[in-house]
């Protein structure tokens, strides 16, 4: 159980354009989720935590209109990235709250390889 | 601010080997400590949680420690296997907080 689904999982777009990453908690409801950034070689860096039906909370120094984050339903939350320029290109990964399971509820999906071109 | 930091970097260790990976947290005050496992272009798996008040936890081949006052965390990999293969994160959760990552650790075990 406790399974995270995200999509794409690889996904090459031109600058200027915008890309949708979708995260969906399969088998449980998640009010919260996070987003993560990953650079090459360097520790996960939390974005933003989506709350489902209310505004995103951005970690400081990410751009909330860069980054768009909708939770707006109980098991999906997306991030989309705005006119993506190639300094965007990175590993995005989200996580899920599952409170059922108390302090190991913590479930991530398996991340989005985006390159932009 | 909590800072995580992991050494070695990278390993490689030929198969069958023990190993430890180290984690060093700046802030003692944690709510707990967790080790998860990546594989090349793919999520976080957990591997081993071990809350404030514990002081190690054991699951199958690995052993994790915490020793909190002290601000550091041992991963412990016995009898390695070319699976184990991965880069493993240590990531501290403060209390109301998030978790913070460290940089990892790449384990390479050679067949």
């Amino acid at each position: 159980g406790a399974v995270v689904s995200q999509h794409p999982s690889r996904v090459i777009c031109k600058s200027g354009t915008s890309v949708k990453i979708e995260c969906r908690s399969l088998d449980f409801q998640a009010t919260t989720m996070f987003w993560y950034r990953q650079f090459p070689k360097k520790s996960l860096m939390l974005m933003a935590t989506s709350n489902e039906g209310s505004k995103a909370t951005y970690e400081q120094g990410v751009e909330k209109d860069k980054f768009l984050i909708n939770h707006a339903s109980l098991t999906l939350s997306t991030l989309t990235v705005t006119s993506a320029h190639p300094e965007d290109s990175s590993f995005y990964i989200c996580s899920a709250r599952n409170t059922d399971r108390g302090v190991y509820g913590y479930t991530f999906g398996s991340g989005t390889r985006l390159t932009v071109v | 601010k909590q800072e995580v930091t992991q050494i070695p970097a990278a390993l490689s260790v030929p198969e069958g080997e023990n190993l430890v990976l180290n984690c060093s947290f700046t802030d003692s005050a944690i709510y707990n400590l967790q080790w998860f496992r990546q594989d090349p272009g793919k999520g976080l798996t957990s591997l081993l949680l071990i809350q404030s008040s514990q002081r190690e936890q054991t699951s199958g081949r690995l052993n994790a420690s915490l020793d909190k006052s002290s601000g550091r965390s041992t991963l412990y990999i016995a009898a390695s296997q070319p699976g184990d293969s991965a880069t493993y994160l240590c990531a501290v959760r403060p209390p109301g907080q998030n978790f913070v990552f460290g940089p990892g650790t790449r384990l390479s075990v050679l067949p």
